[in-house]
């Protein structure tokens, strides 16, 4: 079956090194994949969308990139703060499906 | 834009009873959908409409589960007989219709956390 999946629950980062998180598909190739940000109580945030004919998108201290040899999406922070101190998710299209979620990765940023 | 909006954001109810959910979307987003979340787990699709047209509904949980969108506007998710297992968020988003052949970005509330007792 068609899976979105992220494999590292919590990533532990020290400020202002860069985080990196990775989002692997399987069985399948989506056009294009989201990433979201989620903090505690509250709905996702929208932060990217990269189309699979784009290797990299940027957006101030976050990059995303898309390489579809190896079904992988990873979302870079650098120069990271505790404010970024998050649960992020990546999504993309399955089936009949709009847009499917991730588990997501907590990424906690240590001052 | 004054947001997704989801009332109320908090409901408890007792095992067996019925419950409903407004969602009220971003006013000129076309496209409206309901997710499930539970701890430590992504939003798990259940439903979405386009207009008053529900376009999906096969990943609703059960026959438990419905939802409608009368006049294309705010929509209402049921539970009737309500199980322990459903206590979750369940998130509310919304969106322009497709944008360049993708996905136009989801705008999510801040939910409703059902607690079944």
């Amino acid at each position: 079956s068609q899976k979105i999946e992220q494999n590292s629950e919590a990533l532990n980062i020290q400020e202002g090194k860069t985080a990196t998180l990775t989002c692997n598909y399987t069985n399948y190739s989506p056009a294009y994949l989201q990433w979201y940000r989620q903090d505690p109580g509250r709905g996702p945030v929208f932060l990217l969308l990269i189309r699979e004919n784009e290797k990299e998108k940027r957006k101030e201290r976050l990059k995303v990139t898309f390489d579809t040899t190896l079904k992988q999406s990873l979302f870079h922070i650098t120069a990271s703060q505790p404010a970024d101190s998050a649960t992020y998710l990546c999504a993309a299209p399955s089936g009949n499906t709009p847009l499917v979620f991730g588990k997501g990765t907590r990424l906690s940023v240590i001052a | 834009d004054t947001g997704v909006s989801q009332n109320p954001r908090h409901k408890i109810t007792k095992r067996g009873q019925n419950v409903t959910f407004r969602c009220d979307p971003i006013s000129e987003h076309n496209r409206l959908y309901w997710y499930r979340q539970t701890l430590g787990q992504g939003p798990e699709f259940l439903t979405y409409f386009q207009n008053e047209a529900q376009l999906e509904k096969s990943r609703l949980l059960s026959d438990r589960f419905s939802a409608e969108r009368p006049k294309g506007s705010f929509s209402t998710l049921e539970i009737q007989r309500t199980e322990q297992g459903d206590s979750a968020m369940y998130l509310c988003a919304s969106s322009r219709d497709t944008l360049f052949g993708s996905q136009s970005p989801l705008h999510f509330g801040n939910g409703t956390r059902l607690t079944v007792t």
